[in-house]
């Protein structure tokens, strides 16, 4: 069984650039999350693909855009840098819709190592 | 609202004692999940275990288990016989609901756990 997996691994950017993260998700899997990390902090909801379409966003900004493919990868956009990007980018798949039927899925999000981003 | 609560930002334990973690969560939906991650340093966010709000049982994995007290909306995770290779960051997370449009996993702030040799 193939993990995810994220690329690359590390980023250095200047403010006002743009940047694309990927992610390939675990086998079996047909939803990927994305998550942004800040320095000593949990993970913050981006938003998630399912079916190639966007499927849930938290408040983040219209800059972060993504898009996700017929293999279930993913790729994360997020335009007009600014320093308050620096952070761990995590991606995570998962099952969806629910494999129990209307209760909140026991299906475990399984996350890839991360892209680290540096703005400066 | 902060949803999810960890209250000790860092944690010291002995090797090979027992080491609890505290997590409460805030929800008012009859249905949810309760996720506990260890995150290394190296970044990667690694799964632990899960709780079902309608498990009748308290949730085990190995040397993890997950103290589920409904009533007072506390999930704390009890490592046993804790080893150097747990010092990490660990996060309590939680997934709502019914019917939900998508599968938003909300994470609390973490805390560290730092096993002494």
């Amino acid at each position: 069984e193939t993990g995810v997996t994220q690329s690359p691994t590390h980023l250095i950017k200047t403010r006002g650039q743009q940047v694309t993260l990927r992610c390939s998700s675990q086998s079996g899997h047909n939803t990927v999350s994305w998550y942004q990390q800040a320095l000593g902090q949990g993970p913050q909801f981006i938003f998630q693909y399912y079916r190639e379409e966007e499927n849930g966003r938290g408040n983040f900004p219209p800059r972060f855009s993504g898009l996700q493919f017929p293999n279930y990868s993913s790729e994360l956009n997020v335009n007009a840098l600014e320093l308050d990007d620096s952070a761990l980018y995590l991606c995570a798949s998962s099952l969806f819709p629910s494999s129990s039927g209307g209760a909140p899925s026991t299906d475990t999000q399984y996350f890839g190592p991360g892209t680290r981003l540096t703005v400066l | 609202a902060q949803k999810i609560t960890q209250t000790q930002p860092g944690m010291f334990v002995q090797e090979k004692e027992a080491v609890t973690l505290d997590c409460t969560y805030d929800t008012s939906d009859p249905s949810y999940g309760l996720f506990w991650y260890k995150q290394p340093s190296s970044g990667e966010m690694i799964f632990l275990i899960y709780q079902g709000s309608y498990d009748q049982q308290n949730a085990t994995e190995g040397r993890y288990s997950l103290n589920f007290q409904k009533a007072r909306k506390s999930a704390n995770l009890v490592i046993s016989a804790s080893q150097l290779g747990d010092s990490a960051m660990y996060f309590c997370a939680m997934r709502e609901g019914w019917e939900t449009s998508y599968d938003k996993v909300i994470f609390g702030p973490g805390t560290s756990l730092s096993v002494i040799p």
